[in-house]
């Protein structure tokens, strides 16, 4: 188990198409996170799972944002009706859990809204 | 969420140490202090992290003030690839989630 993967790397998309990325966490890991990142900026959260549970959403997620982890392993992220300020890099993250442990994240999808 | 105050940028030269600092004053006795870079076209890489001693690893040594008000990253001989940006991030109360701040961008000099 090398790490974390996602994919696809890169998407364009047209405005008001859906898209759905891939996470697949380090397997023993049983925590999943969602982060979004535009340039300059810092990471935002966007949502986590505990195994399949969703315990928490951003307020950054909208309507149009779902995200599932069935079986608790690999994850999807899904935005329906694409919009251009979707456009940014979409970072996964996996971890054990506790709170002295750290994440380890994808080299992430970058979306291209056009 | 306790927040961090780190420069917006710093500037080192190749194969000198470098000392990237982070107040934090508002730390709670059990947040631990996490950081994290990022390399250009990359995802956020952990680097350290610790509670109330300092930490030394492979990659970085994290020093932490005795009242937990701030730390310092110390990379002992900065080379071109540590020219990232660097983040210091408490964790979350409840453990649950990294909330990245702006980070401080390193460049490293030849």
């Amino acid at each position: 188990d090398t790490g974390v993967s996602q994919d696809p790397r890169h998407k364009i998309t047209k405005r008001g198409q859906n898209v759905t990325f891939r996470c697949d966490p380090i397997s023993e890991h049983n925590r999943l996170y969602w982060y979004r990142q535009t340039l300059g900026q810092g990471p935002e959260f966007l949502t986590y799972f505990q195994n399949e549970a969703q315990l928490e959403k951003s307020r950054l997620l909208s309507d149009r944002f779902s995200a599932e982890r069935p079986k608790g392993s690999f994850s999807t992220l899904e935005i329906q009706r694409t919009e251009q300020g979707d456009s940014a890099m979409y970072l996964c993250a996996s971890s054990s859990g506790t709170r002295s442990y750290g994440y380890t994240f994808g080299s992430g999808t970058r979306l291209t809204v056009v | 969420d306790a927040k961090t105050t780190q420069p917006n940028s710093m500037e080192s030269n190749e194969e000198e140490p470098v000392h990237l600092p982070c107040n934090h004053s508002t730390i709670s006795g059990t947040d631990y202090i996490h950081w994290y870079r990022q390399l250009p076209s990359q995802g956020p890489e952990y680097v350290i992290h610790g509670l109330t001693s300092n930490v030394n690893n492979r990659m970085a040594s994290l020093a932490i003030a005795e009242d937990r008000k701030s730390s310092t990253l110390i990379l002992h001989r900065a080379t071109l690839r540590d020219a990232a940006v660097y983040y210091c991030i408490l964790r979350d109360s409840n453990g649950n989630k990294l909330v990245f701040g702006a980070g401080t961008i390193l460049r490293v000099k030849s």
